[in-house]
């Protein structure tokens, strides 16, 4: 167990639609990352989140946001949903702002299905 | 759930035989670099890194080893056990730049 928690495990919703996946990182860490792996374009950056504010920006689209709160849960907010979007969404933390390997720790992901 | 990525190469190893799988990087700057190994229904976790600066790095059962004339990395693991079957990602880094590219993956089976 990585400590990092990602909710939901799994979820299908249609084309069009919202929804948000939430992360609690593990104590004490001050840092979030958000990946999304595909079938087509394997493990992607998408966004990182140190202390409640955005600290680097990968390829995510327009139609995601993400947030992270004081309680440094973070929420990734995934709208006008397409079939493409199917995915598993990981979140990572670390206790620091720039990346070291060996103190990121991931969660066991969200799958997304979009039908 | 099975990791991500059905079309990956392969690589079948019997149990107790060294295994190496091969990774080419994009970005020539790179500083850093990185072996994750995601095993079925987890999330990548962390085997071993390794500067720029540096070529070979060891760790317990695994070396790394980086070219940075070709733009290669390799990770050696000895000894293979059924526990190592997973898919194995290389990842790199420049430093300032926190966005972490990581490389299509190679799928490890170990042969009991």
């Amino acid at each position: 167990d990585s400590g990092v928690t990602q909710t939901p495990k799994h979820l299908i919703t249609a084309t069009g639609q919202r929804v948000t996946l939430r992360c609690s990182p593990r104590s004490g860490d001050l840092s979030v990352y958000w990946y999304q792996q595909s079938l087509d374009q394997g493990l992607q950056f998408l966004i990182q989140y140190y202390n409640g504010e955005e600290r680097a920006k990968g390829n995510i689209l327009e139609r995601f946001s993400a947030q992270q709160f004081p309680d440094l849960h973070s929420e990734l907010n995934l709208s006008s949903l397409e079939l493409g979007d199917s995915a598993l969404y990981f979140c990572a933390s670390s206790p620091h702002s720039g990346f070291t390997g060996n103190t990121i720790y991931f969660g066991e992901g969200s799958w997304l299905t979009v039908v | 759930g099975e990791s991500v990525g059905l079309h990956l190469p392969t690589l079948s190893v019997q149990e107790g035989d060294n295994s190496i799988i091969n990774c080419a990087y994009s970005n020539s700057a790179s500083d850093y670099f990185i072996w994750y190994k995601q095993e079925s229904g987890k999330g990548p976790q962390f085997i071993i890194d390794i500067r720029s600066n540096m070529d070979k790095r060891q760790g317990q059962r695994v070396t790394v080893l980086l070219n940075k004339t070709v733009k290669h990395l390799s990770l050696q693991i000895a000894a293979t056990q059924p526990g190592d079957s997973a898919v194995y990602f290389c990842a790199e880094l420049l430093f300032g730049n926190e966005k972490l590219t990581f490389g299509t993956g190679t799928r490890l089976t170990i042969i009991p």
